[in-house]
């Protein structure tokens, strides 16, 4: 267990929807980033906060945003859902931004999400 | 350049033999390269790293080679093990300390 939580496991929903996912990092952890994974691919990188200020975008598509909240949590909305949205979704924290140590991302369990 | 680029795309080996994994990158200023080992269903876990001074990491039977002028490195998996049938992915971290990611390789073990 990584210590990072996620929430829905899974979430089904329909084309033109849009869904939250939820993400509790680990205690003491103030980066949160998002990763999406399709079908036996490799991890897009979506989105970077730390300690609630954005810091970093990868592909993350305009439909989607994300926040980090005081408490640290982190949600990610996905709006006017699209089949090829279907994914698994993935929230990592690690302890600094950068820093001298090795910034290891920890990753949750992973929100699967299918469109249909 | 920000790739790194992981070959094979999947790779099969006898249970006992050795599995070799090999990354690219083409970033210089990349400080510090992890591999992380992923089962279905669960989410990437740090396995193993490795800094741009050393040449070498082992860490039981898994063992990563760096070769700095190459721009390359590679894990390597001793004495594979049905349990390590998982996908792995490496990285690399680049000057803005974002984790740069390779496409993943999906390794099977036969017993």
């Amino acid at each position: 267990d990584s210590g990072v939580t996620q929430t829905p496991k899974h979430l089904i929903t329909a084309t033109g929807q849009r869904v939250t996912l939820r993400c509790s990092p680990r205690s003491g952890d103030l980066s949160v980033y998002w990763y999406q994974q399709s079908l036996d691919q490799g991890l897009q990188f979506l989105i970077q906060y730390y300690n609630g200020e954005e810091r970093a975008k990868g592909n993350i598509l305009e439909r989607f945003s994300a926040q980090q909240f005081p408490d640290l949590h982190s949600e990610l909305n996905l709006s006017s859902l699209e089949l090829g949205d279907s994914a698994l979704y993935f929230c990592a924290s690690s302890a600094t931004l950068a820093g001298s140590s090795y910034n290891e991302q920890f990753f949750g369990p992973g929100t699967r999400l299918t469109v249909l | 350049q920000q790739q790194v680029k992981q070959s094979p795309q999947s790779l099969i080996v006898q249970k006992g033999g050795i599995s070799i994994i090999n990354c690219a990158y083409e970033n210089t200023a990349f400080d510090y390269f992890p591999w992380y080992q992923q089962f279905p269903g669960k989410g990437p876990a740090l396995l193993i790293a490795i800094r741009p001074d050393v040449s070498e990491k082992k860490e039981g039977r898994f063992t990563i080679s760096f070769n700095k002028s190459a721009k390359q490195f590679s894990l390597h998996i001793m004495d594979s093990q049905p349990g390590d049938s998982a996908t792995y992915f490496c990285a690399g971290r680049g000057s803005n300390y974002q984790l740069i990611w390779g496409a993943g390789t999906k390794l099977i073990i036969k017993p």
